[in-house]
Formats: C-alpha cells, structure tokens, sequence
C-alpha cells in the first residue's frame, strides 16, 4: 500500500523560506513521477510543480506563481521528497500535498502539511 | 495556465443524477485525453474518482462516470447518495504541467 507522509508545515514571516518533506513508503521515490499540489484556506487545488523519475531525466517543472523560488528534490537513500520554498508570500498560505502524477492520473495523496505565511 | 472552469455548485436528490462540466481550451482538455476527477470531503486529502476522462480506479462505485466532448469534460454521477456529498475537482494535462478546476460542491438534498 502505498503512503505518503509530509512534514515540516509552519508559521513563517513573509520573505522566509521553509523546507517540506514527504516520507513515502510503498513505492520507490526515485522511478516514480511526484509532484506537490496545494490549496489556500476555503479555495480550490493548485499544481505546484512536478519531478520526474530519474530514468526520465529527474526535471523539475514549476507553476508560474512558484518558479524561481520553490524547488522539488528528493533523497533517494530516505526515500523522501521535499518541496524548498523562498522568498515566501502570503499567497502561500495554503494545505502542501505530496502526490504520485503518472500517466494523467494524481493517483495517490499525503495528508497535507499547512503553510502559513504571516508576520 | 488559467483555471478549468467548474460550475460553484450543483445539487440533486438522493437517486437522482447530477453532471458537472468543466471546462478548459485546445491546449489543456481539450488537447489530450488525460482529463481526471477528483473527490474531497471536508478536512481530507482528495481522492481520485476518474482518470483518462472516463476511467475508473478500483474501488470506485460505477455510479461515477466521466465523458469529454472538444474543450469540456464532464463527470455524472448516478443514483446519488448522502456519502456523494463532497467537492469535486477536475484536472487535465496541459503540455507540461497540469491545470484544475475552479471545484464544484455538490449537495445531496
């Protein structure tokens, strides 16, 4: 079965940085395609971004809102993926997934770590 | 890459069927088959209910069922229940990320 776990959610001034994590278990980080999604208090779901698997190149795209300050890596050894964030915003403020993208599907979710940008 | 756009809302008694449309451009649904629908509840992460426009992932009741036609998809649900009560997201590939819709609540009266 397949899980997915993040951490590292929390209350940030704008301008700070944070780094989330997503600890998965049932499937191997490094061949599979990952992505983070988010959504703000009381709005809809937002792509964030999405890394491919290693054997396909492991690039990372960005959503225009995000690109140039977040970042998607993973540690292939803790099986974990993480989500680097700069330069944070208000806008931010939102509930991050970790989810599985393969082949148009979003198959698989965490259950969300909040972000809240405030000072 | 704007919104998919869903209707706010759409409600429909227990048995009934509801549709919800959503709607994009040529280069997001209308450009690839890769169209999915998303279910979410209060507090929960969302769950997948429909994936490459009309299929269905294991464990999803066929009273959920998914169809495209140019720019827009669209998602029924049949013989509505009480559990069916949630919000629902549509998403589609877009050439190199993916893009969703605005959300739609459906309300089982």
């Amino acid at each position: 079965e397949v899980q997915l776990v993040e951490s590292g959610g929390d209350l940030v001034e704008p301008g700070g940085s944070l780094r989330l994590s997503c600890a998965a278990s049932g499937l191997t980080v490094s061949i599979a395609w990952m992505s983070w999604v988010r959504q703000a208090p009381g709005k809809g779901l937002e792509f964030v971004g999405r890394i491919k698997s290693k054997t396909d190149g492991g690039t990372a795209d960005y959503a225009a809102p995000v690109k140039g300050r977040f970042t998607i890596s993973r540690d292939d050894s803790k099986n974990t993926l993480y989500l680097q964030m700069n330069s944070l915003k208000t806008e931010d403020t939102a509930v991050y997934y970790c989810a599985t993208v393969t082949s148009g599907r979003i198959a698989y979710w965490g259950q969300g770590t909040l972000v809240t940008v405030s000072s | 890459q704007s919104a998919l756009t869903q209707p706010r809302s759409v409600s429909g008694s227990p048995g009934q069927s509801v549709t919800i449309s959503c709607t994009g451009t040529s280069s997001d649904v209308g450009g690839y088959n890769y169209v999915s629908w998303y279910q979410q509840h209060p507090g929960s992460a969302p769950k997948l209910v429909i994936y490459d426009v009309s299929k269905r992932p294991s464990g999803v009741p066929d009273r959920f069922s998914g169809s495209k036609s140019g720019n827009t998809a669209s998602l029924t649900i049949s013989g509505l229940q009480a559990e069916d009560e949630a919000d629902y997201y549509c998403c589609s590939f877009a050439g190199t990320l993916y893009v969703f819709g605005t959300g739609t609540k459906v309300t089982v009266l």
